[in-house]
């Protein structure tokens, strides 16, 4: 079946350590996206990527890195300057224009301790 | 930059009443897309229907339209005859090659 992994569901860090999420897509999709939601809130974009090894920030990049060196995996690392990474962290991924939806991985919620 | 505002932090509608969940956006694109997303409490994101900017007609998926207003710049959806499933916050996004979301509403159906 066709669709976007995101691992662990869950994951618990220390302060001050790095961690990196997984997301992996077999959609064939060109464009890749993380996200980061807070408690009750929206959705902020943290890193987005049209094509293998290109990304541009979004809005709330600081503290993040990604990398895109293969089409089906897009992973985002939390660095200890990421000053409150505790949230619900989502990936997805979409063919190629503006005019085509996302499709959503199942998220990481992120606790750091 | 490119805005999308939702007003409504939150909604209660009787069951079978139909809802309008409002959206606003800001943008000098002419070329750009809007979309709808539902997410229930686990979490997940669902996709619910999408208009284009050059789209004459209004979107319409099943019991979901998007009133689409391009000289006023909104995008509001109506969900008709609401069902107790429908409980969850919906999402109002706006797309050139990223996608920006609103804050959200939490829509509460009522039994």
């Amino acid at each position: 079946d066709g669709g976007i992994t995101q691992s662990p569901k869950y994951l618990f860090r220390k302060e001050g350590q790095n961690v990196t999420l997984s997301c992996e897509q077999n959609l064939n999709h060109d464009a890749m996206y993380w996200y980061r939601q807070d408690p009750g809130q929206g959705l902020r974009l943290i890193y987005y990527s049209q094509i293998v090894n290109d990304f541009q920030k979004g809005d709330i990049a600081e503290g993040y890195s990604v990398s895109r060196e293969k089409k089906e995996s897009f992973p985002l690392t939390v660095t200890s300057a990421q000053k409150n990474p505790t949230a619900f962290y989502l990936c997805a991924s979409r063919t190629s224009g503006r005019m085509n939806e996302q499709f959503f991985g199942p998220g990481t919620r992120l606790t750091v301790l | 930059a490119q805005k999308i505002t939702q007003t409504q932090p939150g909604m209660f509608v009787q069951e079978k009443e139909a809802v309008t969940l409002d959206c606003t956006y800001d943008t000098s694109d002419q070329s750009y897309g809007l979309f709808w997303y539902k997410q229930p409490s686990s979490g997940e994101m669902i996709f619910l229907i999408y208009q284009g900017s050059y789209d004459e007609q209004n979107a319409t998926e099943g019991r979901y339209s998007l009133n689409f207003q391009k000289a006023r710049k909104s995008a509001n959806l109506v969900i008709s005859a609401s069902q107790l499933g429908d409980s969850a916050m919906y999402f109002c996004a706006w797309s050139d090659d990223k996608i920006i979301f609103g804050k959200g509403t939490r829509l509460h159906i009522l039994p």
